[in-house]
Parts: structure tokens; sequence; C-alpha cells
């Protein structure tokens, strides 16, 4: 059983496109991030959003994190080939030790 | 800086037989943690150092496994004997906290060793 939980877990879409990927959790963290994995190599932190209801912007990426601290969304506007690779949340009680979700792999199509 | 480094990249053994994962986090970093990723079970963590010392060693799976950190700028880890479940990707990662409130705490992972039990 996951502690986080990430939807959808496979998204095949358009270049062009809007999508928004969610990582849920029954349990409130202190901080979640968000990284991306492309295939045979490791995963590059995006993200960490701490404050409940914080809103980040990386050019066409907008993650937030939820009221209550248990959840937190990935919001891509026009989606590139660039953005195709698996996208991870973590989330962290201590800062130190931190639990993935089973992750999203996207494809966008040129 | 060259980044985490982890040899090898590939490793296919024997059932039976010992493998040693070794891992050369970025200079300064006084955190370290190793990562399995299989499809099933995704990214967990298995053990993390601060310091060089263990930390939180509760993600490792039995008694075969077995992390070290002699200094601060190698690691090891070991399977003994190996197994076929042991299959999967083991990453490495470091970090930098200090003496910071550690809200934003980066991982820098490195490539991964890819380990093939037959």
């Amino acid at each position: 059983t996951q502690l986080l939980e990430q939807s959808p877990q496979f998204l095949s879409i358009q270049e062009g496109e809007n999508l928004t990927v969610y990582c849920n959790s029954s349990s409130v963290f202190s901080s979640l991030q968000w990284y991306r994995q492309e295939p045979g190599e490791g995963p590059v932190l995006l993200v960490t959003v701490v404050t409940g209801g914080e809103v980040k912007k990386l050019k066409r990426l907008t993650f937030q994190f939820g009221d209550a601290r248990k959840d937190s969304s990935l919001h891509i506007t026009a989606a590139q080939p660039g953005d195709t690779g698996l996208y991870l949340c973590a989330g962290t009680y201590n800062f130190n030790k931190f639990y993935f979700g089973s992750g999203t792999k996207l494809n966008v199509k040129p | 800086d060259a980044g985490v480094i982890q040899s090898p990249r590939h490793e296919v053994t024997e059932m039976g037989q010992e493998v040693t994962l070794r891992c050369k986090p970025i200079s300064g970093h006084d955190y370290l943690f190793w990562y399995r990723q299989t499809m099933m079970r995704g990214l967990e963590l298995l053990i993390y150092f601060n310091n060089n010392v263990p930390i939180d060693d509760s993600g490792m799976p039995e008694d075969r496994f077995s992390a070290k950190m002699p200094n601060a700028s190698f690691s090891t880890l070991k399977i003994q004997p190996s197994e076929p479940r042991d299959s999967a990707v083991y990453f490495c990662a470091s970090s930098w906290v200090g003496g910071r409130i550690s809200t934003y705490n980066e991982q820098f992972f490195g490539p991964g060793t890819r380990l093939t039990v037959l």
C-alpha cells in the first residue's frame, strides 16, 4: 500500500493539450516535492511546497499544495514532447525521510 | 561538479552471489540516501545517513542487505546472498542541509545501478 497515491498512472496526450496530475494521501505532510524522471536517469527535483494552499509556478508547470497538506496537484499548460517522463510526488514528515508516490507516466505526442 | 556517481551502472549476477553497489555523493553534502525502484513497488527508501552515520534503516528489506558509509565521499550497499526478487534499479541520492531549518531538502539522484539477479 502506497502512502501517496498518484493519478492517473498513465497519460498520453497530444502536444499543446493541458493536463493535471494528482497526488493524494490520508496523511499530513510537512512538505511535498515533485520530481521528473527520464528513462535511464534518476529523478530530478522540480519544486518543493511547504505551506497549505501554496501555489508555485515553474514556466508552464503549476504546483499546488492542498490546504490540509495531504494532497497536491501538478498542472501542465500546453504540454510539449519535452515534458514526457515519469512524474513523482514525495512527501516528508521531518524534511529528511521522503515517501514517494507510485508515479504518473506522461507521454506527449508531437 | 560531476553530480552523484554510482557504479556499476549495470550488474548481472546469479542467485546466491554477493553484490556491492557503490556511490560517491556530491562533495560537501551531508545526507546520503539509498533507494530501490521497481515497477511493482515504485521508489522506496532503503536507508539514509547523516554525516556518515546511519539514521534510519527501516526500509532495508532484510538482513541480506547492508549499507556502510566509511567516509563523507563513499558509500556501499551490499546484498549477500542475492535473490531474483532483488532485481531492481538502485539509486543513491545526496543532499546538503547543514544547520538550516531543512524545509527545502533537495535530493540529487545518481543515474542508478540496474541490478539483475538470475
